[in-house]
């Protein structure tokens, strides 16, 4: 059962445009919503994290929003540069399970 | 300071053969993570280290599979009798505490099996 959906598969954005990436969750009791950036051959790195008491946070050109009601939450890149091109996966975490969860990734073109 | 640490980067063997992957921590990280990077699967959890105890073995994904932790840092997961199926990325993360809300992880190490 999958329990962190996310969308798109892919994302072409121009240089300086805004990159969306949705997720939405079905257990309620994740508490801890990481995105992650993954560049080919090389891990995975935490980039930007949400608890569920806060609405939106932003760290730079990224800002996570988020809808408890909804069960999902968003990734936007500002100012989208070429750099920023790679996957990008939303996960989920609950204290209980330790284990994160992760969406399916989003793979993200930036155009020069 | 220096990231998690994965050994070997690459990893190439011959179906029926046990492979040795190896996962170095952040220092001072006492919780320990292993994750599968497959193109069907996408990420999955494997197993789960506090110390050099594994309260959470539920990703293992055959009796196959098998990890252990030494001195509370390094790790290594075990693949006994490797099938074509477990060509994939293993990744190797680490947190501070046992919460494991931030997980850093290593490079990974890719396994092909032939």
């Amino acid at each position: 059962q999958q329990q962190v959906k996310q969308s798109p598969q892919s994302l072409i954005v121009q240089k300086g445009g805004i990159s969306i990436i949705n997720c939405a969750y079905e257990n309620t009791a994740f508490d801890y919503f990481p995105w992650y950036q993954q560049f080919p051959g090389k891990g995975p790195a935490l980039l930007i994290a949400i608890r569920p008491d806060v609405s939106e946070k932003k760290e730079g050109r990224f800002t996570i929003s988020f809808n408890k009601s909804a069960k999902q939450f968003s990734l936007h890149i500002m100012d989208s540069q070429p750099g920023d091109s790679a996957t990008y996966f939303c996960a989920a975490i609950s204290g209980s399970a330790r284990q994160l969860t992760f969406g399916s990734g989003t793979q993200l073109t930036v155009l020069p | 300071g220096a990231g998690v640490s994965q050994s070997p980067s690459n990893k190439v063997t011959e179906k029926g053969k046990d492979v040795e992957l190896r996962c170095d921590p952040i220092s001072g990280h006492t919780a320990l993570y292993w994750y599968r990077q497959s193109l069907g699967q996408g990420l999955e959890f494997l197993i789960y280290f506090q110390g050099n105890s594994a309260p959470d073995k539920s990703g293992l994904p055959s009796d196959r599979f098998s990890a252990e932790r030494t001195g509370g840092s390094v790790s290594t997961l075990t693949i006994q009798r490797t099938q074509q199926e477990d060509s994939a990325v293993y990744l190797c993360a680490s947190s501070f505490t046992s919460g494991g809300y931030e997980q850093f992880f290593g490079p990974g190490t890719r396994l092909t099996v032939l």
